[in-house]
């Protein structure tokens, strides 16, 4: 596709349900990225990828958050038990080499956990 | 203190005004400079981007780079209302560092 692709645009989930958001990289890059934005903050890093290998994931905030990129493209961020703090809008970008700070980012799935 | 710091605004304008927005950092090792613009719900669009200290300008953006200071500048000129969005500064040392740090971001609006 042209852009980076997020889905679903909007979740709602109740307090303690898991969600799993999508993220549909540009064609070929070899770089995914997932950051979490509160609101009125800016993003905030959660992890990396380069091709299927999770390089870090030292920003994820808890083990209840899991990412995973199996075939080097498509990503998958999973949220267990949701809680009312995991409410924010997860953005994912992705770039054409390793480790580029070039960064394009798809338009995010805002999460409400109530 | 965060790494970053960014005022949030908002900031008003009239269009047609010089509007300058800055941010200001802690962590030497950074050498990649970033500015991004987010409209309200969508994600942020990459303006400028610039390597180590210096200025870049493309259009009506000039991004300033002072290293010593550690201080950042975007500087937007002849403003529309078009460019009415927030903008948010990044940051990255480079190398196996890939994530970006980001400011808070400055809400900007440009009144016709």
């Amino acid at each position: 596709g042209a852009g980076v692709s997020q889905s679903p645009r909007y979740k709602v989930a109740k307090r303690g349900q898991d969600v799993a958001l999508r993220c549909d990289p540009i064609s070929g890059h070899v770089s995914l990225f997932w950051y979490q934005q509160a609101l009125g903050q800016g993003p905030e890093f959660l992890t990396y990828f380069q091709n299927e290998a999770q390089l870090d994931k030292s920003g994820l905030p808890s083990d209840r958050f899991f990412a995973e990129r199996p075939e080097g493209s498509v990503s998958t961020l999973k949220i267990q038990r949701t809680q009312q703090e995991d409410s924010a809008v997860y953005l994912c970008a992705s770039s054409l080499v390793a480790f580029s700070n070039i960064q394009y980012f798809g338009a995010g799935t805002r999460l409400s956990v109530l | 203190q965060k790494e970053v710091e960014q005022d949030p605004g908002p900031l008003s304008v009239p269009e047609g005004a010089i509007v300058s927005l800055n941010c200001t950092y802690s962590n030497s090792a950074f050498q990649y400079f970033m500015w991004y613009r987010q409209y309200s719900r969508k994600g942020p669009e990459l303006l400028m981007y610039t390597y180590s200290s210096g200025n870049k300008e493309d259009g009506r953006f000039t991004a300033q780079v002072d290293k010593s200071s550690k201080y950042i500048s975007l500087f937007i000129r002849d403003s529309q209302p078009s460019d009415s969005a927030t903008y948010l500064c990044a940051m990255s040392a480079g190398g196996s560092q890939g994530n970006l740090i980001f400011g808070k971001g400055t809400k900007l609006s440009v009144k016709p």
